[in-house]
């Protein structure tokens, strides 16, 4: 148990269909991130928000849009998704400035979504 | 250019025996961190160790430490005692410029596997 929780563990969607994953931690940080993990490619950095202000969007299609309500809650929501989509989605955060260390992320157990 | 390379896809240890996990990055920074996570099949990611690029020496955690060569850029992961439990998926990272600044950017990983 990392203090970060992703809800669903598992999703199967249509792609007409509209989705939301969920992301909560209770650890005091300040900085929240959405990565997406497809099979043998490395983690995909896709948002990142500090301090509730989203400061990072890696080139991600539209279809997926983010929201960070307040500094312990991040969400993804989905809507007319493609096959190529499916992959494990994988929330973290992290302690944002300061000193450099302990700032290691702490990763939730991730979202597996299949686009069907 | 890839800013993390690991190139071993998968590696096979004896239990009880130690093995390296290798890694190398690239960065014109001079201020950043490495990270090395473990994914085991559940999926969530799990912080492992962490190395300051102005460390003196190489951390340690455990049954786990650093093997860092500034000059090659690597930053080598060393597990002794191999364990059954250590079998994952086990990914380097890293962070550039000070603080938290910068964001985390993960290698492909390498896949253990720990025989009885």
């Amino acid at each position: 148990e990392t203090g970060v929780t992703q809800t669903p563990r598992h999703l199967v969607m249509g792609m007409t269909n509209k989705k939301s994953l969920k992301c909560e931690q209770h650890l005091g940080h300040n900085a929240m991130y959405w990565y997406k993990q497809s099979a043998k490619k490395p983690l995909e950095l896709m948002f990142v928000y500090n301090f509730k202000e989203q400061t990072e969007n890696n080139s991600v299609p539209s279809r997926f849009s983010p929201e960070c309500p307040n500094s312990s809650h991040l969400f993804l929501h989905l809507h007319t998704l493609q096959p190529e989509d499916s992959a494990l989605y994988l929330c973290a955060s992290s302690r944002a400035g300061g000193e450099e260390r302990n700032t290691e992320a702490f990763f939730g157990q991730g979202t597996r979504l299949t686009v069907v | 250019a890839q800013k993390i390379t690991q190139t071993q896809p998968g590696m096979f240890v004896q239990e009880k025996e130690a093995v390296t996990l290798d890694c190398t990055y690239d960065t014109s920074d001079p201020s950043y961190g490495l990270f090395w996570y473990k994914q085991p099949s559940s999926g969530e990611m799990i912080f492992l160790i962490y190395q300051g690029s102005y460390d003196q020496q190489n951390a340690t955690e455990g049954r786990y430490s650093l093997n860092f060569q500034k000059a090659r850029k690597s930053a080598n992961l060393v597990i002794s005692a191999s364990q059954l439990g250590d079998s994952a998926m086990y990914f380097c990272a890293m962070r550039e410029g000070r603080g938290s600044q910068g964001n985390l950017i993960f290698g492909k990983g390498t896949k253990l596997s720990v025989k009885p």
